[in-house]
């Protein structure tokens, strides 16, 4: 079956420090993969997804994600956080048909220290 | 442009009663998602409309849970009657899907439910 794992629940760095967040799946076929982005109060916003080609994806803001298909992981990085990036972060996958056909993972906290 | 709309903004409802959402999604916007986010999990889709029609509804429970998008515009979300378990927040994504265009979503800030 299909599912998506995000293995930290909260975690916390230092501004300007590097961030990497999990992310692995399950899935019987090549994914679609999406990191999105939840600010306090406001809905998702997405950050950068994953179809196919290079497996080293640029998004919005700085982040990144790389897709291992070995490990069955797309982990999402960023050089240097800004405290803006505080935030929580949902990995998703697309079982098929239109991209809102997401399974999300329970998502991961990001709190930035100054 | 205009975002994708929802109100209200907060419920708060005793168990066994009613409550409706209401979602305008961005104008032009053939698709649009109703989605479950329960605190401390991601969302769990609910509901596809495309125009006016469902497209997937297999995650809704029917006995509870409806929703209709008449005109293919506005949507509402309707729980009768509402169980402890439904406190959540439900989002409303949309989506433009043309030719050769790749489908993007946008979220809707969501409503907060609190079922006391």
């Amino acid at each position: 079956a299909q599912s998506v794992t995000q293995p930290d629940i909260h975690i916390t760095v230092s501004e300007g420090a590097s961030l990497e967040l999990r992310c692995n799946y399950s899935y019987g076929a090549t994914p679609y993969l999406f990191w999105y982005v939840q600010s306090p109060g406001q809905g998702l916003q997405l950050l950068l997804k994953y179809f196919s080609g290079d497996t080293l994806v640029q998004g919005i803001k700085g982040f990144e994600a790389e897709f291992k298909r070995s490990q069955s992981s797309f982990n999402l990085r960023k050089p240097s956080v800004h405290w803006s990036d505080a935030a929580e972060y949902f990995c998703a996958l697309n079982y098929g048909g239109s991209q809102g056909n997401l399974i999300f993972g329970k998502g991961t906290k990001l709190s930035v220290k100054p | 442009e205009a975002g994708v709309a929802q109100s209200p903004r907060y419920k708060i409802i005793e168990k066994r009663q009613s409550v409706a959402f209401w979602c305008n999604p961005i104008s032009g916007h053939a698709t649009l998602y109703w989605y479950q986010q329960i605190l401390g999990q991601g969302p769990k889709l609910l509901i596809q409309f495309q125009n006016n029609g469902v497209v997937d509804d297999s995650q809704l429970p029917k006995d509870r849970f409806s929703a209709e998008r008449l005109k293919g515009v506005d949507s509402t979300l309707k729980i009768q009657p509402a169980k402890l378990e439904d406190s959540a927040v439900y989002l409303c994504a949309s989506s433009l899907m043309g030719p050769g265009q790749p489908e993007k979503l946008f979220f809707g800030s969501g409503t907060q439910l609190s079922v006391l």
